[in-house]
C-alpha cells in the first residue's frame, strides 16, 4: 500500500470549516483513499473513502486531486466533537487486509 | 454501537500473568482484525483471521496468540504479561461497500499490567 504524509497536528476553530490534507505522491491505480478518525482512546472511526472521485456523506467530503497524489477531507462545520486523530490511508480495493495506521493528523477544534 | 463487540472494556492484571481478550464481529463480517495501541502510540496491527483461519500477521509477540471460532467470535491471548503489555487492544471487522473495504472498530479493551 502506498505511504501517506499529514500534518501532524492542525488547529481549526469551531463552526468553521476543517480541511485535512494527505500526500500520497506514490498511489497506485487500484488503490483507495481511506479517512479514519479515533477520538480520545475510541475506536477508530470510518469517514470516507474514494478513488477518483470527490466524495461527500453526512460526514464529510473528500477532494481528491486530478492526478489523485493527493486529497483533503472536509468537516464543513467543525464542532468539538470532531476533535481526533485522523488518518488518511491508502490502500487496494481487493483483499480484505489489514489496514496500515500512520501517525495521522491530530485536529483540535477550538471554541 | 458499531457492532463490533469486545469484553472485557478494562482489566488491570500482574506481571506474568494471562489474559484472554474476547471480540465478536459484526453479523456477517468473516474476517477479524487485532490492533494493539500503547499510550501515545500508533495503532500496530497484530493478527488477522478470516472465517476461522490465520490470514496475516503483523508485530505480534511470541507470547501471544488468537484464534477465531465456528462462531466467527475471536480470542487473543496474552501471556507471561509485562508491564510494556498495557496497552489498548482493539479488535475490527471488515465487510465489503462500494469499492473497497469498511473496517469497524470495537470499543477496545484496557488492559493494565501492574
Amino acid at each position: 500500500d502506498a505511504k501517506t504524509t499529514q500534518p501532524p497536528s492542525m488547529d481549526c476553530a469551531e463552526g468553521r470549516a476543517a480541511n485535512l490534507p494527505c500526500n500520497h505522491s506514490t498511489i497506485s491505480g487500484n488503490e483507495y483513499v481511506y479517512w479514519y478518525r479515533q477520538i480520545h482512546s475510541q475506536g477508530p472511526q470510518y469517514i470516507i473513502h474514494g478513488l477518483k472521485n470527490n466524495e461527500t456523506n453526512e460526514m464529510a467530503s473528500l477532494i481528491i486531486t486530478e492526478d489523485r497524489k493527493s486529497s483533503t477531507l472536509i468537516l464543513p462545520h467543525a464542532t468539538l466533537r470532531d476533535t481526533a486523530v485522523y488518518y488518511c490511508i491508502v490502500r487496494v480495493a481487493t483483499g480484505a487486509n489489514n489496514l496500515f495506521f500512520g501517525t495521522g493528523t491530530r485536529l483540535t477544534v477550538i471554541p | 454501537d458499531s457492532g463490533v463487540t469486545q469484553t472485557p472494556k478494562h482489566l488491570i492484571t500482574a506481571t506474568g500473568q494471562r489474559v484472554t481478550l474476547r471480540c465478536s464481529p459484526r453479523s456477517g463480517d468473516l474476517s477479524v482484525y487485532w490492533y494493539q495501541q500503547s499510550l501515545d502510540q500508533g495503532l500496530q496491527f497484530l493478527i488477522q483471521y478470516y472465517n476461522g483461519e490465520e490470514r496475516a500477521k503483523g508485530n505480534i509477540l511470541e507470547r501471544f496468540s488468537a484464534q477465531q471460532f465456528p462462531d466467527l467470535h475471536s480470542e487473543l491471548n496474552l501471556s507471561s504479561l509485562e508491564l510494556g503489555d498495557s496497552a489498548l487492544y482493539f479488535c475490527a471487522s471488515s465487510f465489503t461497500t462500494g469499492g473497497g473495504y469498511g473496517y469497524t472498530f470495537g470499543s477496545g479493551t484496557r488492559l493494565t499490567v501492574v
